[in-house]
């Protein structure tokens, strides 16, 4: 079946301007995730969305970040007035929500260079 | 909340020998352990998990431990060949909550 599709896969943009990413998660999947990767670093956790409880919004970085989840199921991330420290690697990912832990798959991700 | 370390952050073996990663998490409430892998410019998959029931899983040429009462889990990984040249990430459950807290990362490079 389909993975998670996230768009789009590469953006430049300039510094100051809004931008919003588009993540498609796993029909069915009630969880969603989004993180932030740099050039050679981990995965920082960003937002979780689960169902319709209030997400988990810890891992913003800044009032700067916001995300949405339409009808459980496609999610846009939105950075306004962006910064060149911006500059990462967006990756969404769904999973199931069943106890004890779950495999989480992850998008292909979207490469954001703020200039 | 969940803390997850990982080392070494950089292991080079030779093809053929075995690599092993170390994780450590500071909640003991924590009951599950996955474990993925990134080659470059690709995204994370999972290649193994853990729940916190179990000591030891093997898949292939890959395994996980985990030491509950030392609050660590490890890869292993045998016989190693250039396609296991990845990032890894190790990974722990947070209580009460979807979510997992990920380790910064273990780049293996396998030399031929």
């Amino acid at each position: 079946g389909a993975g998670v599709s996230q768009s789009p896969s590469n953006k430049v943009t300039e510094k100051g301007k809004d931008v919003e990413l588009r993540c498609d998660p796993i029909s069915g999947h009630t969880a969603l995730y989004w993180y932030r990767q740099s050039l050679g670093q981990g995965l920082e956790f960003l937002i979780y969305f689960q169902g319709n409880s209030a997400p988990d919004k810890s891992g913003l970085p800044s009032d700067r970040f916001s995300a949405e989840r339409t009808g459980g199921s496609v999610s846009t991330l939105t950075i306004q007035r962006t910064q060149q420290e911006d500059s990462a690697v967006y990756l969404c990912a769904s999973s199931l929500v069943l106890a004890g832990g779950n495999e989480q798959f992850f998008g292909p991700g979207t490469r954001l260079t703020v200039l | 909340g969940e803390n997850v370390e990982q080392h070494p952050s950089t292991l080079s073996v030779q093809e053929g020998d075995s690599a092993v990663i170390k994780c450590t998490y500071s909640d003991s409430a924590s009951n599950y352990f996955p474990w993925y892998k990134q080659e470059l410019g690709k995204r994370p998959q999972l290649i193994i998990d853990i729940r916190s029931n179990v000591g030891e899983k093997k898949d292939q040429r890959i395994a996980v431990t985990l030491n509950k009462t030392a609050k660590h889990f490890s890869l292993h990984i045998t016989e190693t060949q250039p396609e296991d040249s990845a990032v890894y990430f190790c990974a722990a459950s947070i209580y009460g909550n979807n979510r997992l807290a990920f380790g910064k990362g273990n780049q293996v490079v396998v030399i031929p």
